[in-house]
């Protein structure tokens, strides 16, 4: 069974970073893409980033290009989303995703999110 | 980028009704659209992919089609369960991957 565990997400000041974090298992996170999508409060829905399969391909929304790296630690199964330079826009429920199946981008299992809060 | 517009905003529906939400792209993206459900304080959960293929597991009341610019998700008769927004996704490659504002299916 697929599993997607966030984790990470707290209160941080504009300007201050967080690395958040997505503990994978069921399968091998190295050979599908993955997302991170955010949703700010009451709002719709945002993907952010997305590290592709064994290629390791990033892509990234412009509003967070330069802030944002988006990793992953294949012997921990973990995806990460570094983020510096936080904004109050920012704000958000963070998910991960996985791709829906081998070579696919689009998001089929998602985590419960992680919630960061930029605000002083 | 490419502009998804979902109508309606909200809709009222009772247990067994016909449901239709539609959502329309600011220009081509053949067939590369997918709906999701979300329920309050849930993770979105895939519906439809490819505009009309259901994703395993997910219940036959639920149907997509569409090409091009407009898109139907369509839930035959709703359930209890499918009280939830619903948002469909733009995945043309060669754009920023685009969602929906969101559709509010409520009790009437």
């Amino acid at each position: 069974e697929v599993q997607l565990l966030e984790s990470g997400g707290g209160l941080v000041q504009p300007g201050g970073s967080l690395r958040l974090s997505c503990e994978a298992s069921g399968f091998t996170l190295s050979n599908y893409a993955m997302s991170w999508v955010r949703q700010a409060p009451g709002k719709g829905l945002e993907r952010v980033s997305v590290i592709s399969g064994p290629e390791a391909t990033t892509y990234y929304i412009d509003s967070v290009k330069g802030r944002f790296t988006i990793s992953r630690d294949n012997s921990k199964s973990t995806l990460y989303l570094q983020m510096n330079s936080l904004r109050a826009e920012d704000t958000a429920l963070y998910y991960c995703a996985k791709g829906r199946n081998l070579g696919e981008w689009l998001m089929g299992s998602w985590g419960q999110g992680t919630l960061v809060t930029v605000a002083s | 980028d490419i502009q998804m517009t979902q109508s309606p905003s909200t809709l009222s529906a009772s247990v067994g009704d016909r449901v239709t939400i539609t959502c329309r792209a600011s220009q081509s993206i053949s067939i590369y659209l997918a709906w999701y459900q979300q329920k309050p304080g849930k993770a979105p959960k895939l519906l439809i992919y490819d505009a009309s293929n259901l994703e395993s597991g997910v219940p036959s009341r639920f149907s997509g089609s569409g090409s091009g610019t407009e898109f139907t998700l369509t839930i035959s008769s709703l359930q209890p369960d499918d009280f939830a927004t619903y948002y469909c996704l733009q995945y043309v490659s060669s754009s920023p991957w685009t969602f929906g504002q969101g559709t509010k299916v409520e009790i009437k």
